[in-house]
């Protein structure tokens, strides 16, 4: 079963605006990840936040984490066509543990 | 610098077949974790290999299993293929004797069963 909820399903936005996704999880964790996947080949690794930390970047990126209402949030600023693709976050209890996937945010970007 | 690499790309079986994935891990890396992705779904966790046990599974049946070889690749086989086996199926390594939160993930193999 999926550990979080991925909202909303589908965005559309104009390039050069922001996208924000939001993800909710059901358990306690040691970290959330964000991963990017292009047209349902591999995923690739955009961020981790760990249960401590409330807010972290990385380029365009910006993701929060709120442990006490159990959710997380993704900001791409600025975005661009080559953003289009389905955004997953992911939980693990522990470092090197499983990850539990959410459903996805898919993210096409208009030029 | 490889990363992980998946093969075949693709894969067509019909009904009460068997399959066989097989998965190299990035280098340096000796643990991996196997993943099933259904179509507008997200990845579901199978199993993970470490040291050529495996160390953690998912809610899986017992006609997914899995072996990790010295060389730390790995190979998932899937016994008695259902229809609703079709899916992506990826492979993500990462260090274990160091737990990472990182898990790198390969292009996967896509499977359809007829």
């Amino acid at each position: 079963s999926q550990q979080g909820e991925e909202d909303p399903q589908a965005l559309s936005i104009q390039e050069g605006e922001n996208a924000t996704m939001n993800c909710s999880y059901k358990t306690s964790i040691n970290n959330l990840q964000w991963y990017r996947q292009n047209s349902g080949r591999g995923l690739v690794h955009l961020i981790l936040i760990r249960s401590n930390e409330r807010e972290k970047h990385s380029g365009r990126l910006r993701v929060t984490l709120d442990t006490s209402k159990k959710s997380s949030s993704l900001l791409i600023t600025a975005s661009r066509a080559a953003d289009t693709a389905s955004y997953f976050c992911a939980t693990a209890k522990a470092a090197g543990n499983k990850l539990t996937f959410g459903g996805g945010t898919r993210v096409l970007v208009k030029p | 610098d490889a990363g992980v690499t998946q093969s075949p790309t693709h894969l067509i079986k019909t009904r009460g077949q068997q399959v066989t994935l097989r998965c190299s891990p990035k280098s340096g890396h000796d643990t991996v974790s196997w993943y099933q992705q259904a179509l507008g779904q997200g990845p579901q966790f199978i199993f993970q290999y470490y040291e050529e046990e495996e160390r953690q599974r998912g809610n899986f049946p017992d006609r997914f299993s899995g072996h990790q070889f010295p060389n730390y690749s790995s190979e998932l086989n899937v016994n008695a293929l259902l229809l609703g086996d079709s899916a992506l199926y990826l492979c993500a390594s990462s260090p274990g004797t160091i737990p990472q939160e990182t898990q790198y993930f390969g292009p996967g193999t896509r499977l359809l069963v007829l």
